[in-house]
């Protein structure tokens, strides 16, 4: 059973467009990072949040953190063919820092 | 900063060989280091924790037998597949917690390509 469940599992859109993955779970988590991994290569971090309610930008990247620091959100604006990737959220819930992974959304930008 | 390297990054082995794969934190020192694997399509499965100077601690269903991990110092942890068998191919990758930083932030290594015969 995932403790973090992603959706959607894949998108494909049109450079230009945006787009929206979100990250659920039933669980509290002191804190959430979002990474983007490309074959054959580990994954990058993007961003970690850890206030409920947060909200950070990176460039076209926005990513939210739910109030109740159960849910979280990514959303790109007018998305580039370098957007894409496998996007992983993963969320920490005991003191070693251990992290439960999403199952991923493969993110596909088709200029 | 926060570069995390690991060492090969591509290994083809003889089943029943021993492959060692090195993971290392360049500008940190990290008190914590954990080992994942990947197969194709799919998200990261966690296989083990492991701390400096002790004993890495495993998931369940992870034979510490046959993955050995050892973390000699801050900036070096090692995971020794022994007697590789083909159904042991797969991704292999690193992550090192950095405590300096936002507490529960992981930096990953780029990953091993395993590929038994």
């Amino acid at each position: 059973t995932q403790l973090l469940e992603q959706s959607p599992q894949f998108l494909s859109i049109q450079e230009g467009e945006n787009l929206t993955v979100y990250c659920n779970s039933s669980s509290v988590f002191s804190s959430l990072q979002w990474y983007r991994q490309e074959p054959g290569e580990g994954p990058v971090l993007l961003v970690t949040v850890v206030t409920g309610g947060e909200v950070k930008k990176l460039k076209r990247l926005t990513f939210q953190f739910g109030d109740a620091r159960k849910d979280s959100s990514l959303h790109i604006t007018a998305a580039q063919p370098g957007d894409t990737g496998l996007y992983l959220c993963a969320g920490s819930t005991d003191s070693w820092g251990k992290l439960q992974f999403g199952a991923g959304t493969q993110v596909v930008v088709t200029p | 900063g926060a570069v995390v390297s690991q060492h090969p990054s591509r290994v083809i082995c003889k089943s029943g060989t021993s492959v060692k794969i090195e993971c290392r934190s360049l500008d940190f020192q990290a008190t914590t280091m954990f080992w994942y694997r990947q197969f194709p399509k799919q998200s990261l499965m966690l296989m083990a924790t492991s701390n400096e100077g002790s004993k890495a601690t495993y998931e369940q269903g992870v034979e510490k037998d046959k993955f050995l991990i050892n973390h000699a110092s801050l900036t070096l942890s090692t995971l020794t597949v022994t007697s590789a068998h083909p159904e042991d191919s797969s991704f292999y990758i690193c992550s090192a917690r950095d405590g300096g930083r936002v507490a529960d932030t992981q930096y990953f290594g780029p990953g091993t390509r395993l590929t038994v015969l």
